[in-house]
């Protein structure tokens, strides 16, 4: 079975700082890989994903993330993190072809100070 | 367009009790996957249906069940409730069940309370 783990449970940056979250993953086959991320009062909606090819992905708001297939790492990154960025982080995972079956780790919650 | 919507919102139940939560996808979606939130094991894959059929199932006992109807909606039900199922409980629709093409959509959950 496939498990995430996301290294940093709790981070606290200012504005303006950068950001890189932590996910790596045990899965032995091709994954399907996600970011999500739940804003206070908010419903979980999804940042971006990574099925194949280049192994840098963008997604909305800035963001983006790097696959490492040699680490078994997708770490999501930002240059500049704004107040309104605070939120909790979850990088998920499925194995290709098994449906919408998502393995989530922990969750990483980020507090942006203005 | 609507979200995905999820009924009850909030609902407190006691130990041994059941409890039935609905899922109503957005229109044309025909994937609906549950998962349960809890502080101590985070988000958890519980149950996967298309097309009215279960796909994938989680890891988790017999007493956590599911279906689908034909529209689409779809419920879940907890038998003899233990203190250990409070928890949030999301779903999430999408228009097919390839994660490759078909992005997610999660509702606002319904959070259960066992007493």
């Amino acid at each position: 079975a496939q498990s995430v783990s996301q290294h940093n449970h709790h981070v606290i940056l200012s504005e303006a700082a950068s950001l890189e979250l932590g996910c790596n993953y045990s899965y032995g086959g091709t994954v399907n890989l996600f970011w999500y991320v739940q804003y206070p009062g908010q419903h979980l909606q999804l940042l971006l994903k990574y099925f194949s090819g280049d192994p840098l992905v963008k997604g909305i708001k800035g963001f983006e993330a790097e696959f490492i297939k040699s680490k078994f790492s997708f770490n999501l990154r930002k240059p500049s993190v704004q107040w309104s960025d605070t939120a909790e982080y979850f990088c998920a995972v499925t194995p290709n072809n098994a449906g919408n079956m998502l393995t989530f780790g922990g969750g990483t919650r980020l507090m942006v100070k203005p | 367009k609507a979200g995905v919507t999820q009924t009850p919102r909030y609902l407190i139940k006691t130990r041994g009790q059941q409890v039935t939560l609905s899922c109503s996808p957005i229109s044309g979606h025909r994937s609906v996957s549950w998962y349960q939130q809890t502080p101590g094991q985070g988000l958890q894959f519980l149950f996967e249906y298309f097309s009215e059929t279960q796909r994938n199932k989680g890891n988790f006992p017999g007493r956590f069940s599911g279906r689908q109807f034909s529209n689409s909606r779809s419920e879940m039900n907890v038998s003899t409730l233990e203190l250990g199922d409070s928890a949030l409980y999301l779903c999430a629709s999408s228009l097919g069940a390839n994660s490759f093409t078909d992005t997610q959509y999660f509702g606002p959950g319904t959070r259960l309370t066992v007493l």
